[in-house]
């Protein structure tokens, strides 16, 4: 177990809905990133927070947005939901400041836009 | 364009044999390779992780070399076991951002 802990593990949306995944990070932790992964491929930075602010982005439109809270927990907010959303998301939870900084995964949360 | 490419995307071996992972990359500015081991529908787990300057890094039955002349990496698996099987994902971090480049992965698949 990693400390990073994602929530919900499965989710069905209907298209043109929003939703709200959550992600807690790993005790010492101050940047959460966040991944789509598509089945078969690997995952895709959509964006990073650190200190509640975004701090990099990936190629993702306007509607994927994304909070992290001071306690250092990110929520990433998915608006308009196309079917083509559906994946595995993973949030990965780092100390940015380190020379060579370990990263978390958690268990991911399975998103499924029908 | 930063990018990540690994070869075989599949690979089967029968328990007991070695395997090697191949990973180009294409990244700037480079910072750090990393090697992560992911089960079906589970996130990754990291297994090894090198510095531009750092030419091969072991974990156990895992070794993964590097040459950050070439640009190119690659992860070694001894005497596989069948809980080898796996997605193997290589992951090239661009310096100061921390942004993570996935490759697609190599699928193994160990035998008994």
């Amino acid at each position: 177990e990693t400390g990073v802990t994602q929530s919900p593990t499965h989710l069905i949306k209907t298209r043109g809905q929003q939703v709200t995944l959550r992600c807690s990070s790993q005790s010492g932790h101050n940047t959460v990133s966040w991944y789509q992964q598509a089945l078969g491929q690997g995952p895709q930075f959509i964006f990073q927070y650190y200190r509640e602010e975004e701090n990099g982005r990936g190629n993702f439109p306007p509607r994927f947005s994304g909070l992290q809270f001071p306690n250092y927990s990110s929520e990433l907010n998915v608006n308009a939901l196309e079917l083509d959303d559906s994946a595995l998301y993973l949030c990965a939870s780092s100390f940015f400041g380190g020379l060579r900084t370990e990263a978390f995964f958690g268990q991911g949360t399975r998103l499924t836009v029908v | 364009k930063n990018q990540v490419e690994q070869s075989p995307q599949s690979l089967i071996i029968l328990e007991g044999k070695n395997c090697t992972l191949q990973c180009n990359y294409t990244v700037s500015p480079f910072s750090n390779l990393r090697w992560y081991k992911q089960d079906t529908g589970r996130g990754p787990v990291s297994l090894t992780i090198m510095t531009f300057s750092e030419n091969t890094k072991s974990n156990g039955r895992y070794t993964a070399t590097l040459d950050a002349d070439t640009k190119q990496s690659s992860l070694h698996i001894t005497a596989s076991q069948l809980s080898d099987s796996a997605s193997y994902i290589c992951v090239a971090e661009t310096s100061g951002t921390y942004k993570y480049i996935f490759g697609t992965g190599t699928r193994l698949k160990v035998l008994a």
